[in-house]
């Protein structure tokens, strides 16, 4: 089944602990990206891949780190998470001039 | 700045009536628009989407259309079905997609019975 892959869906974690949300696709899609849904604010982008091992910043993205060593995984780290990360994660991919396919979603609570 | 703009965060509607969802937006770069729906604990899914160079747009009971000059789009969905009910996000690209989406903040449709 085409899909994106997302772990874990829910994580609960303390401040300062790094993470990494993982996010694997096996559409052989050339695009991914990262997002964030909070309350009122919609989906922000976090970051986003054109490529392998080509990362760019999106809207927000102050506290998380991206790779992209392999077409189909694009991981999200958090290096030293804070509470104001907490939130519902999305990955996305997508081939070029397609809409992208979501993730099912990771909800993330720092304390 | 937003660049892309839902105003309405809520919508109620009558089942069997035709829903309408507004979305504006305010770079002219943006060349290609989708509508995404969203039910609690999913991920977004891909509902219909347009290229500036049309107007209209229409699959099933979904059809959006497009004002360019006024930087305006909209989706209708007739006759509106209780599994219409979701979250409804406008999204907007540039060029092929490669720098990902942008998404307005999304506006609730509840179809009542």
């Amino acid at each position: 089944e085409a899909q994106v892959t997302q772990n874990p869906r829910y994580l609960i974690t303390v401040t300062g602990k790094k993470l990494t949300v993982t996010c694997s696709q096996n559409m052989n899609h050339e695009y991914m990206s990262w997002y964030r849904q909070d309350p009122g604010l919609g989906l922000r982008q976090i970051y986003y891949s054109m490529n392998v091992e080509v990362t760019d910043k999106g809207d927000v993205p102050e506290g998380y780190k991206v790779s992209r060593k392999e077409k189909r995984n694009f991981p999200l780290i958090l290096e030293s998470p804070s509470p104001n990360q907490t939130s519902l994660y999305f990955c996305a991919s997508s081939p070029r001039d397609r809409s992208y396919t979501f993730g099912s979603g990771t909800r993330l609570t720092v304390v | 700045d937003q660049q892309v703009k839902q105003n309405s965060p809520s919508l109620s509607v009558q089942e069997g009536r035709i829903s309408i969802l507004n979305c504006d937006y305010t770079n002219s770069m943006f060349d290609y628009f989708l509508w995404y729906k969203k039910y609690p604990a999913e991920g977004p899914t891909f509902l219909i989407s347009i290229s500036s160079i049309k107007d209209k747009n229409e699959d099933g009971r979904f059809t959006v259309f497009l004002n360019k000059s006024a930087k305006h789009l909209s989706l209708h969905i007739v006759p509106s079905q209780p599994g219409d009910s979701a979250v409804y996000f406008c999204a907007a690209r540039v060029g092929g997609g490669a720098d990902g989406l942008t998404f307005g903040k999304g506006t609730h449709l509840i179809i009542q019975p």
